[in-house]
């Protein structure tokens, strides 16, 4: 059964603790992605992967951590420098153009 | 940075009745495609259009391209209730990486019994 999992579905976070959101996938796709969407919003790109160790910064990276160290595992660390972390976040994947979403993890903030 | 806008960003229509929603962009692409999301879940693709078509179907969905005015549009014909949903629109950039797309805000459609 392929496809992208993400985990956990929800997520809550205390006052200045980092928190780790996980994406994996079996399509065997090069290129990974993390989005932020706000309510009511489109989806705006944090960081994405087109090869295993390497990563760049999306338009809003800032209190975001990555890594890619295997090509299945893209996972995403909100650190405490991201004041405002509430939102929903999608993970995706791709071989060219089209991309493919994972179920997406809500974070909360306690 | 937000390239696509789609338009309206809501729209209500009754079961049956064509939906069209609109996308316009601000600089020049290589391909164009729309995605639906369901409340709370991931984007789904939907179809995607190159820069040198004009039109393409699929299915119940209909897409055309001009790329002299820079503005796409989705319609969908025969609505039913399970096309309720957010749909947005994503190009890919001429001299962007081919696998970095950017999103719209998306349009909400919903359709009434």
């Amino acid at each position: 059964d392929g496809g992208i999992t993400q985990s956990p579905k929800y997520l809550f976070r205390k006052e200045g603790q980092n928190v780790t959101l996980s994406c994996e996938q079996n399509l065997n796709h090069d290129a990974m992605y993390w989005y932020r969407q706000d309510p009511g919003q489109g989806l705006r790109l944090i960081y994405y992967s087109q090869i295993v160790n390497d990563f760049q910064k999306g338009d809003i990276a800032e209190g975001y951590s990555v890594s890619r160290e295997k090509k299945e595992s893209f996972p995403l660390t909100v650190t405490s420098a991201q004041k405002n972390p509430t939102a929903f976040y999608l993970c995706a994947s791709s071989l060219q153009e089209t991309q493919y979403f994972g179920p997406g993890t809500r974070l909360l903030v306690l | 940075s937000q390239q696509g806008e789609e338009d309206p960003q809501a729209l209500s229509i009754q079961e049956g009745e064509n939906a069209t929603m609109n996308c316009s962009y601000k600089t020049s692409i290589n391909n164009l495609q729309w995605y639906r999301q369901n409340s709370g879940r991931g984007l789904v693709h939907l179809i995607l259009i190159r820069s040198n078509e004009r039109e393409k179907h699929s299915g119940r969905l209909r897409v055309t391209l001009d790329t002299s005015k820079k503005s796409s549009s989705l319609l969908i014909t025969a609505s039913r209730a399970a096309d309720t949903a957010s749909y947005f629109c994503a190009t890919g950039g001429v001299y962007s990486s081919a696998s970095k797309i950017i999103f719209g805000s998306g349009t909400r459609l919903s359709i009434r019994p």
